[in-house]
């Protein structure tokens, strides 16, 4: 079955740094993944999808990086601000599946 | 604002007892998919709606049931709570008839504390 994890539960950076949220996969069906961003007491949040079909892929100060030989993906958030601070989760989801799988979520703190 | 809105919010209640989890989707979707997010965890699917029927299911207990009602909205029931359960219920519609491929919209959850 699908399995969706994230190699770090908490990441702190300074504001104005990139930050770098990192996610590995086991399913080598999955071929769509999302990142979704909760804050305290709120529901998650899009952030970026990106298909299998692509390495890459682009936001507005976020970017989605994928690369299925090692069945790995991750999020770089561009000039951290303290509005960022979170739990980001990614998500899978399999060819012929209609649920999304979601990892356990990063706790991203920004410092001032 | 996502457009799911959930009711209640909040809900406190004891071991043994029953719940229902109401779910308004967003206008035109037709999908409700139900999540568990249990303390400092990950959110575990639970079970997918679309237009009434049961599309997909995930990890619920047998005590756990839910329907979508002919205006879509969607109900999860949950009964012989135990303390286990306690967690925050997320409700997400999207269009998507069958798999995923595009954004869940999240409500903002439901916290049920089992005591």
């Amino acid at each position: 079955g699908e399995s969706v994890g994230l190699h770090l539960p908490t990441l702190s950076v300074q504001e104005g740094d990139n930050s770098i949220i990192n996610c590995a996969y086991s399913n080598s069906a999955s071929d769509y993944f999302i990142w979704y961003k909760q804050e305290s007491g709120k529901g998650p949040q899009f952030i970026i999808d990106i298909r299998s079909n692509m390495d890459k892929r682009q936001g507005q100060r976020v970017t989605v990086l994928l690369n299925k030989t090692v069945k790995h993906l991750s999020l770089q958030i561009a000039a951290t601000q303290p509005g960022d601070s979170a739990v980001y989760f990614c998500a899978g989801s399999e060819t012929s599946g209609s649920r999304l799988t979601f990892g356990e979520g990063t706790q991203l703190t920004v410092n001032p | 604002d996502s457009g799911v809105t959930q009711t209640p919010k909040h809900l406190i209640t004891a071991t043994g007892q029953r719940v229902t989890l109401r779910c308004s989707p967003r206008s035109g979707d037709l999908s409700v998919y139900w999540y568990q997010q249990s303390l400092d965890q990950g959110l575990q699917f639970l079970i997918q709606y679309y237009n009434g029927e049961e599309r997909a299911k995930g990890n619920i207990l047998e005590r756990f049931s839910a329907q979508q009602f002919p205006d879509l909205h969607s109900e999860l029931n949950l009964s012989s709570l135990e303390l286990g359960d306690s967690a925050l219920y997320f409700c997400a519609s999207s269009v998507a008839v069958g798999r995923v491929t595009g954004e869940l919209f999240f409500g903002e959850g439901s916290r049920l504390t089992v005591l």
